[in-house]
């Protein structure tokens, strides 16, 4: 167990649909890190999070947004779902985006029909 | 741009024998980090091992080695005497010294622990 939880586990929705993916980072982690996992685009990094601020961002789309809250989780935001948003989102923590070492959620199985 | 390339889609290999990943990377930065990551059937990334690029000597955790030739940028990952357990992807990462602290993964490789 990394220590960092990750809800919900799975999620079916529909194509259209707006939903939402809930992380809570190792206890003290101040730096979030989103990537999503599909079977094309393997494992691409999305956004990281340090004590509340954008630090950094990749391939993340418009219509997905992310935030960090006062009580370090963090939330990805996906909406207007397609077919091709259907992936394994994965969060990870450190304590400082210096630390070498992130530690990984068992991520969010996403399925949008 | 940083990119990671896993050349072996898949690698199979008998218990108790030694299997090598290959892994080659492409950057311009000279100081950065190296990752091998383990992805099993629960899904959990799981660090293997971590190697600097300003160490010379190569990474080694139990039964798992690597052999860094930065010249080349290259990072294989040997594992010794193999287990069932080790059974998993493999991921190979890379990650810049300073700035942003994102990681770049390969597209993995699946490996078979024939029993």
């Amino acid at each position: 167990d990394s220590g960092v939880t990750q809800t919900p586990k799975h999620l079916i929705t529909a194509t259209g649909q707006r939903v939402t993916l809930r992380c809570s980072p190792r206890s003290g982690d101040l730096s979030v890190y989103w990537y999503q996992q599909s079977l094309d685009q393997g494992l691409q990094f999305l956004i990281q999070y340090y004590n509340g601020e954008e630090r950094a961002k990749g391939n993340i789309l418009e219509r997905f947004s992310a935030q960090q809250f006062p009580d370090l989780h963090s939330e990805l935001n996906l909406s207007s779902l397609e077919l091709g948003d259907s992936a394994l989102y994965f969060c990870a923590s450190n304590p400082d985006p210096r630390n070498t070492e992130a530690f990984f959620g068992q991520g969010t199985r996403l399925t949008v029909v | 741009a940083q990119t990671v390339t896993q050349s072996q889609p898949e690698m199979s290999v008998q218990e108790a024998e030694t299997v090598t990943l290959s892994c080659t990377y492409d950057t311009s930065e000279s100081d950065y980090y190296l990752f091998w990551y383990k992805q099993p059937p629960s899904r959990q990334m799981i660090l293997v091992i971590r190697q600097e690029a300003y160490k010379q000597q190569n990474a080694t955790e139990n039964r798992f080695s690597v052999n860094f030739q930065k010249a080349a940028k290259s990072f294989s990952l040997k594992i010794s005497d193999s287990q069932l357990g080790d059974a998993a992807m493999y991921f190979c990462a890379y990650r810049i010294f300073q700035g942003a602290q994102k990681l770049v993964f390969g597209q993995g490789t699946r490996l078979t622990i024939n029993p």
